[in-house]
């Protein structure tokens, strides 16, 4: 079992919908959790940055951990055509310089 | 892309031959990683450095070998390639100040085919 579960998808909505998009992990010491974004034949890019349980808002995002459950979320308000793309999960303990990714969601936003 | 180059951009080359892939950063970070991401597994660490001529392994280090002689350079090296090692090539940085918690940046990526 991997460490960090994510659904590859994709998933596809209409413009305007509101996303959520999740993974699960497994590692109870994971403390510090990203979304990143990675456009086709690009490197990701951070998108946002959470530590320990609560929410995070910046814009039309909103990322979500819950550490009981050991799930976190991001959700994209008004989703743009131009948010198509592949979000990543990742998280760290916090003790090494070393980042656990989830396999990425495919989302992509029709006309 | 944060001050970071990858060369070469694209690769094919044949099975037994080496194969280098360096990253350049003008950003003066300290930590560099080199991640391979193949369909189903995401993003994979391969090695990191954490300073020159420092270096650890990560998740999926067997084939690769690296080395860093400069806070700019970071080579990763297949001594001879194999077609497993058909993958998008990611190097990243990261500046180390908030040790395991600072943000990596990414490069553009090498697309490698191993024939």
């Amino acid at each position: 079992q991997k460490e960090v579960e994510q659904d590859p998808g994709p998933l596809s909505v209409p413009e305007g919908a509101i996303v959520s998009l999740n993974c699960t992990y497994s590692n109870s010491a994971f403390q510090y959790f990203m979304w990143y974004r990675q456009y086709s034949r690009k490197g990701p890019e951070l998108l946002m940055y959470t530590y320990s349980s609560g929410n995070k808002e910046d814009g039309r995002f909103t990322a979500q951990v819950d550490k009981s459950s050991k799930y976190i979320s991001l959700f994209i308000r008004d989703s743009q055509p131009s948010d198509s793309a592949t979000y990543l999960c990742a998280m760290t303990t916090g003790t090494a310089s070393k980042l656990t990714f989830g396999t990425g969601t495919r989302l992509q936003v029709t006309l | 892309d944060a001050g970071i180059t990858q060369s070469p951009r694209h690769k094919v080359t044949e099975t037994g031959t080496p194969v280098t892939l360096r990253c350049h950063q003008t950003e003066n970070h300290r930590y560099m990683y080199w991640y391979r991401q193949d369909p189903g597994h995401g993003l994979r660490l391969i090695h990191y450095s954490y300073g020159v001529k420092d270096t650890d392994k990560g998740e999926v280090s067997d084939g690769y070998s690296v080395s860093r002689s400069k806070t700019e350079d970071f080579l990763l090296t297949l001594e001879s390639a194999t077609s497993s090692q058909t993958s998008v090539y990611f190097c990243a940085i990261s500046d180390g100040a908030r040790l395991g918690t600072d943000t990596q940046y990414f490069g553009p990526g090498t697309r490698l085919t191993v024939l």
